[in-house]
């Protein structure tokens, strides 16, 4: 399979603990993207990234979670001190580095986080 | 902040009935503007894009969708449905300027039944 692949799929955490999420892109796709998804909502963007270079941040994305990018290859996403608020779907997407009409983002198949 | 808005959140249909799907988004400028799916159990795909040019915009399976600038919509549209189409549709608008973010509606269930 030569998607975005996301890992682990499903994380069951208590409250107060660390959770690390993997997202490997399409291997050509140089931006990579980071969403989440709560029950009933779409897609909530989080950050982009350029290579390893961290572009936009959304104001959702709170001192506890952080991104890295570090050889603009696969990213991770750390959130630190889970609450019960943080519970949903994280999802990457990665596509081209190019603006126009023929470039989409391809989305992963997402990290359900439940915090108990 | 950009916000998009989708008008129903679960649809009903029976097959070969035509199916439209109401968007609208909040900026006036220029914008690009799509819609994704979510089949049950698969990853959000690509269903069309609007960048610019012709508004009237054809997408994968039949779909189609119409961008009105002066309404600040982007409706999706489909003659005749198939059971195959029940799946969530997302609108979805990209930030203007050269920023990537993209902004989501909430999403509207689509069910075709047999």
């Amino acid at each position: 399979d030569t998607g975005v692949s996301q890992d682990p799929r499903h994380k069951i955490t208590k409250r107060g603990q660390n959770v690390t999420f993997r997202c490997d892109p399409i291997s050509e796709h140089n931006r990579l993207y980071w969403y989440r998804q709560t029950l009933g909502q779409g897609p909530e963007f989080l950050t982009y990234f350029q290579n390893e270079a961290q572009l936009e941040k959304s104001r959702l994305l709170s001192d506890r979670f952080s991104a890295e990018r570090p050889k603009g290859s696969f990213s991770t996403l750390e959130i630190q001190r889970t609450e019960q608020g943080d519970s949903a779907m994280y999802l990457c997407a990665s596509s081209l580095p190019y603006d126009t009409k023929d470039n989409e983002q391809f989305f992963g198949p997402g990290t359900r986080l439940t915090v108990l | 902040a950009q916000s998009v808005s989708q008008h129903n959140h679960h649809v009903i249909l029976s097959e070969a009935a035509s199916l439209e799907l109401g968007c609208n988004y909040s900026y006036g400028g220029t914008v690009n503007l799509f819609w994704y799916v979510q089949y049950p159990g698969q990853h959000l795909q690509l269903l069309l894009k609007y960048f610019s040019g012709d508004p009237l915009v054809k997408g994968i399976k039949g779909f189609e969708a119409e961008f009105i600038k002066s309404k600040f919509s982007f409706n999706l549209r489909k003659p005749s449905v198939q059971w195959s189409d029940t799946a969530e549709y997302f609108c979805a608008v990209k930030d203007p300027g050269g920023y990537q973010k993209v902004t989501f509606g909430t999403g509207t269930k689509l069910q075709v039944i047999p």
